[in-house]
Formats: C-alpha cells, sequence, structure tokens
C-alpha cells in the first residue's frame, strides 16, 4: 500500500533561520508531489508540485523553494524564514493510473511557527 | 481546473442527515468530483469521488446530476466526530495536469 510520511510534525524556528522540511512516499513510483501551506483557519494554498525528479514548478512568488532529488522525495527549503511563513506545511501526493480511487493523498503535516 | 463553489459554513445536529452541495459549472469531460475530509491539525483525509450519477460508500454518498455541474456530499446520520472542514476538488481523475487547487472548503460544525 501507498504511504506518506512528512516531518517533523512541529518546528519552531527563529526569524531569519533556514527551514528543510522532508517528505517521502512509499509503495509508488512517480508520483506527482505537491506541497501546500494553510494559514489558520484558512483554506489551502499550493506552493509547489513536481512531476518528476528535477522538475518544480512554483505557484506563488516567495521565500520558500522545493526539490525533489530522488523519485519519491520532496523537500521544502527557505534560506532565511520570514514571519510570515509560519503556518500548517502539507505534503501531498498523486499518481497516474486507471485506478482513479488513488485521488490526492496527503501527509499528517508539519506546524511551523517563526518566532 | 475547474473552479469550485462551496458553502462556507453549515452547521446540524446529532444524527441528522447533512448535504453539502459544490458547484462547478465549468467542469471538463474528463473532471471527477473527489471530497475531503479535514480536521483541525490534519492533512485532508480522501472521503469519496465520483463521476457521473451516485456513488456511495461506507461513510458518505456523492450525488451528480446528468449536467455534472454540482455536486452533493451527503452525510448520513452525522455524529459530533463529523465537525470538520469538507472540501470539494473538481480535477482529471488520471491526468495530464498536474497541479491541484482547493476552494475554501465547508466548515460543518454539528452540535449535540
Amino acid at each position: 500500500s501507498q504511504t506518506i510520511h512528512q516531518w517533523p510534525a512541529t518546528l519552531v524556528q527563529p526569524v531569519g533561520s533556514p527551514l528543510s522540511l522532508e517528505c517521502t512516499v512509499e509503495g509508488t513510483s512517480n508520483p506527482n508531489l505537491y506541497w501546500y501551506r494553510q494559514a489558520a483557519g484558512r483554506g489551502l494554498q499550493l506552493l509547489f508540485y513536481s512531476v518528476g525528479i528535477g522538475q518544480i514548478s512554483s505557484e506563488v512568488p516567495q521565500n520558500l523553494s522545493a526539490s525533489r532529488p530522488q523519485d519519491r522525495q520532496f523537500i521544502l527549503s527557505s534560506k532565511k524564514l520570514l514571519l510570515s511563513d509560519s503556518g500548517f506545511y502539507l505534503c501531498a501526493w498523486s499518481a497516474f493510473g486507471t485506478d482513479i480511487n488513488y485521488g490526492y493523498t496527503f501527509g499528517s503535516g508539519t506546524r511551523l511557527t517563526v518566532v | 481546473l475547474a473552479k469550485t463553489t462551496q458553502p462556507i459554513s453549515m452547521d446540524s445536529y446529532e444524527g441528522q442527515e447533512v448535504n453539502i452541495t459544490c458547484s462547478h459549472n465549468n467542469i471538463a469531460t474528463n473532471d471527477y468530483i473527489t471530497w475531503y475530509q479535514q480536521f483541525p491539525s490534519q492533512g485532508p483525509r480522501f472521503i469519496i469521488q465520483g463521476y457521473k450519477t451516485k456513488v456511495t460508500n461506507e461513510v458518505a454518498s456523492l450525488f451528480i446530476p446528468a449536467d455534472r455541474k454540482s455536486s452533493t456530499l451527503s452525510l448520513p446520520r452525522v455524529s459530533l466526530s463529523d465537525t470538520a472542514v469538507y472540501y470539494c476538488l473538481v480535477a482529471p481523475g488520471y491526468s495530464s495536469a498536474s497541479k491541484i487547487i482547493f476552494g475554501s472548503g465547508t466548515r460543518l460544525s454539528i452540535r449535540p
């Protein structure tokens, strides 16, 4: 079965510090991978998506970057965090195929607080 | 990608049936309709997916009219634990489109 792992679950970082959030998927190959951010009480904002190794598309100009060094690994990074980077970050994956019930599967999320 | 419109919030009581409707007027031929449930500080969870007519699983039913320009998620006999945000998503089931964009969702509150 397919699983998605995202860590850490919570993170408190000072302004100006770097960030690295990691997401890995198991049980599938060549998935589409996504990073979302959700502010408190708000909807999901798509930040980045990737259709393959080294292929990253950015949806929102910002202080963040993403990388996909391996097929099932997706990393969200920042060189210098801003207060506005605080939020709930979610990784998700979807896969091509004839089984439409794959849908989109989300990780458990990382609560980032920049102080 | 088809834009979706849902009510911002809904209230109901335990034991009632709840119907949440989503409008998607520009749905494409190869688009499927998927509903997700999200609890605070958790990722959205897949509830149900359909293309047309009616789909039922152990937790919900999904009604899709012939023109597919809307869909209704039906939750039978809700309980307090059904309090969550529900998202309607319209996107190709298997896809050359790479990104998925969620709407604002419907915040469902269940009262005793």
